[in-house]
């Protein structure tokens, strides 16, 4: 099974400020099509998780864009470019490459 | 407005059975990947079995594997997780979540969430 860490495990931020989570996989992302299935998902409080990024930068849907994604093989990161009050929950990274599909165990973000 | 919504859930015995629905109002598409994730109160996000409508292959976590079933029912767009022999272990609130526009996006959707309580 691939593995997924995040650092830190909690970022206190002030707000308008930027923060930066990064992701670690125990293997390469790369699928066999060439293509990198990394997510990264916000969950906020009491709220079922959300889709932030895909393909490891892509944004979905409605997603504003002080949210951004990059990385590759193993190493990723999340950036949020000025963090608002909105942005408070638990960020997680997750993998689609291969089965079982696994998650990283979230990176919590709130306001100092 | 997409909306998955998820009923079934509630309080079991270990060794007994309940089944999770989810209702699935928003799909355009003809074929999906329909997913399960599970959160244990307090814990993380935890994978749980997916569905690709196209062929009908389902996958599911080794924890899982025997005990519980994914399917489909494409005449009432729901799909449901049939799960058997439950474990205090099983205990999360259940999340049904599907793909918008293939693998890349494939968690696209997402439910409120159900919560399964296996406790004796």
């Amino acid at each position: 099974d691939i593995v997924m860490t995040q650092t830190p495990l909690s970022s206190p931020v002030t707000l308008g400020q930027p923060a930066s989570i990064s992701c670690r996989s125990s293997q390469s992302l790369v699928h066999s099509n060439g293509n990198t299935y990394l997510n990264w998902l916000q969950q906020r409080p009491g709220q079922p998780p959300r889709l932030l990024i895909y393909r490891v930068s892509y944004r979905f849907s409605g997603v504003p864009d002080r949210f951004s994604g990059s990385g590759a093989g193993t190493d990723f990161t999340l950036k949020i470019s000025r963090v608002e009050a909105e942005d408070v929950g638990i960020y997680y990274c997750m993998q689609a490459t291969q089965f079982p599909l696994t998650f990283g165990p979230g990176t919590k973000v709130d306001i100092k | 407005e997409v909306q998955l919504v998820e009923s079934g859930g509630g309080l079991i015995q270990p060794g007994g059975s309940l089944r999770l629905s989810c209702a699935d109002s928003g799909s355009t598409v003809s074929n999906n990947y329909l997913i399960w994730v599970r959160q244990a109160p307090g814990k993380g996000l935890e994978w749980v079995s997916l569905l690709y409508t196209g062929n009908n292959n389902a996958h599911y976590i080794d924890s899982v594997k025997g005990r519980f079933t994914i399917s489909r029912d494409a005449s009432t767009n729901t799909f449901y997780l049939q799960m058997n022999s439950l474990r205090v272990e099983d205990t999360a609130i259940y999340y049904c979540t599907r793909d918008r526009g293939g693998w890349a996006a494939l968690v696209g959707d997402w439910g409120q969430g159900t919560l399964v309580t296996v406790s004796s």
